[in-house]
């Protein structure tokens, strides 16, 4: 039972474009929401998060959008740059267990020159 | 400050044999999670201690446990290993209020 999950396996977009990363839950009890970028032999980064009590929220080049009543959010990624290339896990919690995180499978994003 | 400090970073077992990793949390962390990342499953939540007390726990077989000692380090161990607890094991750290978990480098544990 995949309660997070990013259809995409991977995703090529050129330097300078803006990079899109989908992800969708079911699980409605999920109020926090996170992104992590994941490069080999290394542990998850965190990105940037957001609140179910929010829609947007900016850092950077980073913006992580959610629409609960399609229970979707998306990572845009302005402008995508080389060292951007990783895979990107969203992950999601409830409030009741918050140190707990579900992950989906991942986004392997590769931004060509 | 110093991230999170997985030890060993590689780790060579064979079947029925039991293996113990070490985790650091950030300074000032209280809570300490531990998450398995397989290719078939993806990152998994294994159980998360927090002053000395398990606060959270995923659906792992009893083999998998773990304790948390009063400076905030953690341990997992894995009794009677099997080939698919061949993983990384990752550990992660945060305040104990937030949701943003922090990770180290992972364990990469392989059974032969």
């Amino acid at each position: 039972d995949q309660q997070v999950k990013q259809n995409s396996p991977s995703l090529s977009v050129q330097e300078g474009r803006i990079s899109i990363l989908n992800c969708d839950y079911t699980n409605s009890m999920f109020d926090y929401f996170l992104w992590y970028k994941k490069y080999p032999a290394e542990g998850p980064t965190f990105l940037i998060s957001i609140s179910s009590i929010k829609d947007k929220n900016e850092d950077g080049r980073f913006t992580v959008f959610l629409n609960k009543s399609a229970k979707h959010l998306s990572l845009h990624i302005v402008p995508s740059q080389p060292g951007d290339s990783a895979v990107y896990f969203c992950a999601a919690s409830d409030t009741g267990t918050a140190s707990k995180l579900t992950f989906g499978t991942g986004t392997r994003l590769q931004v060509t020159l | 400050k110093a991230g999170v400090t997985q030890t060993p970073r590689y780790l060579i077992k064979t079947r029925g044999q039991q293996v113990t990793l070490s985790c650091s949390p950030i300074s000032g962390h209280r809570s300490v999670s531990w998450y398995q990342q397989t290719p078939g499953q993806g990152l998994q939540f294994l159980f998360e201690y927090f002053s000395e007390t398990q606060r959270n726990k995923g659906n792992f077989p009893g083999r998998f446990s773990g304790r948390q000692f009063s400076n905030s380090r953690s341990e997992m161990n894995v009794s009677t290993l099997e080939l698919g607890d061949s993983a990384l094991y990752l550990c992660a750290s945060n305040s104990g209020s937030q949701n943003i978990q922090y990770f180290g480098a992972g364990t990469r544990l392989s059974v032969l």
